[in-house]
């Protein structure tokens, strides 16, 4: 089967513009998830859809990111304004049950924010 | 809230060398418990995971880890080291309501020749 894909894999942006981010999880994985990795830090989770619902964006860092996951499949993430705090790696990932059992990630997003 | 915490921003090794990545979490239940690595310009690819059962768990690449109750820690190990192992190692653990992972701040192994 095919893996989580992320993309684009890089992005660099001036601060101000907007960046939407896209994934696409494993065929038939209900729950998709989106994390954060500024640099030197720990890897932070964002938001959490069950199908096209958001279960959990208590990790969204403000209301310049947007998540939209329409007809449960794939998933964007937009940051508008981007911010220079904003560059990091994005990561996705997805599983077919409860995430604490393990998911499966893409290969990230890196965003440079100048 | 379960945590874990991870020793050692970087660790660096010889080649042949063992390696030991240090790991503790903070859990009121019996956790499950993960290793990811993130290999230069790659994702996160699973490298092992304890669920039940037996406490030693063995990962992909000849890696292993050992659950231990007593002392709240899942090292991660490797007799021997390979230039290849050269990578980000991330310890992370299910959240209370087992719906997300909480991670390490990350070990980055240095292997040289």
């Amino acid at each position: 089967e095919a893996g989580v894909t992320q993309f684009p894999s890089h992005s660099v942006i001036e601060k101000g513009q907007t960046v939407t981010l896209r994934c696409d999880p494993i065929s038939g994985h209900d729950n998709l998830y989106w994390y954060r990795r500024v640099m030197g830090k720990e890897i932070k989770f964002l938001l959490h859809f069950v199908k096209e619902s958001k279960q959990d964006e208590s990790g969204m860092p403000n209301n310049r990111f947007l998540a939209e996951r329409t007809g449960g499949t794939y998933s964007t993430l937009k940051v508008q304004p981007a911010e220079l705090e904003d560059s990091g790696v994005y990561f996705c990932a997805s599983s077919r049950g409860q995430g604490g059992y393990g998911y499966t990630f893409g290969s990230g997003t890196r965003l440079t924010v100048v | 809230a379960q945590s874990v915490t991870q020793l050692g921003s970087h660790v660096s090794v010889s080649e042949g060398a063992l390696v030991l990545l240090r790991c503790n979490y903070s859990s009121s239940v019996p956790p499950y418990l993960f290793w990811y690595v993130q290999y230069p310009n790659q994702g996160l690819q699973l490298l092992l995971k304890y669920t039940t059962g037996a406490t030693l768990v063995k990962g992909i690449n000849g890696f292993e880890a050992e659950f231990k109750k007593s002392e709240t820690s899942f090292h991660l190990t490797k007799p021997s080291a390979h230039m290849s192992d050269a990578a980000e190692y991330f310890c992370a653990v299910p959240n209370t309501g087992f719906q997300k992972l909480v991670f390490g701040t990350g070990t980055r192994l240095l292997v040289s020749p």
